[in-house]
């Protein structure tokens, strides 16, 4: 059983255009999100996060949406390039994401960025 | 400053061998946490460390696997005996208590048991 569900396993875009990750998680008690990019033969790495008490983190062309009431929250990237082509990890805690969190991850979205 | 090491980045063994993966964490991380990543579900947390103490191994699928962090720069992760399903990449993360559930993966260990 998935607590956290990345429901599309790939997803290829135009350069310069939008890119819509999408993050599904089933426990109402995860209140704090994560985003991990991962490239071949290299380790997950961090990305964006945002707690509960949000609905929005923006970083630079990173964006993380937050919908509590449908357990759903999705990263744009805008403009996509293709130096992002890479697999995107949701990733979901409890507590607000202190450090003893157990993180549970999803299956992961292969993101392809075509020039 | 160095990352996460994990050695070796691959391993192919037969079944039934006994496999062991090593993991150095970044220096100063007081915690550290061994995961197995598969197609079907993901990156799935096996067994995490606090200061070189096992604090959740609940996530360790079976006895044949095993953790152990005997100081606070290397841990390894045992099977024994290997099974092709076991398969997989294992990833070695570590973090400090301040960066909360940000977590610094190594590169992993592709492990492929025939």
């Amino acid at each position: 059983d998935q607590q956290v569900k990345q429901n599309s396993p790939s997803l290829s875009v135009q350069e310069g255009r939008i890119s819509i990750l999408n993050c599904d998680y089933t426990n109402s008690m995860f209140d704090y999100f994560l985003w991990y990019k991962k490239y071949p033969a290299e380790g997950p790495t961090f990305l964006i996060s945002i707690s509960s008490i949000k609905d929005k983190n923006e970083d630079g062309r990173f964006t993380v949406f937050l919908n509590k009431s449908a357990k759903h929250l999705s990263l744009h990237i805008v403009p996509s390039q293709p130096g992002d082509s890479a697999v995107y990890f949701c990733a979901a805690a409890t507590n607000y994401g202190g450090a003893t969190n157990k993180l549970i991850f999803g299956t992961g979205t292969l993101l392809a960025v075509q020039p | 400053d160095a990352g996460v090491i994990q050695s070796p980045r691959h391993e192919v063994t037969e079944m039934g061998q006994e496999v062991t993966l090593r993991c150095k964490p970044i220096s100063g991380h007081d915690y550290l946490f061994w995961y197995r990543q598969t197609m079907m579900r993901g990156l799935e947390l096996l067994i995490y460390f606090n200061n070189n103490v096992p604090i959740d191994d609940s996530g360790m699928p079976e006895d044949r696997f095993s953790a152990k962090m005997p100081n606070a720069s290397f841990s390894t992760l045992k099977i024994q005996p290997s099974e092709p399903r076991d398969s997989a990449v294992y990833f070695c993360a570590s973090s400090l208590a301040q960066t909360g559930s940000k977590r610094y993966f190594g590169p992993g260990t592709r492990l492929l048991v025939l």
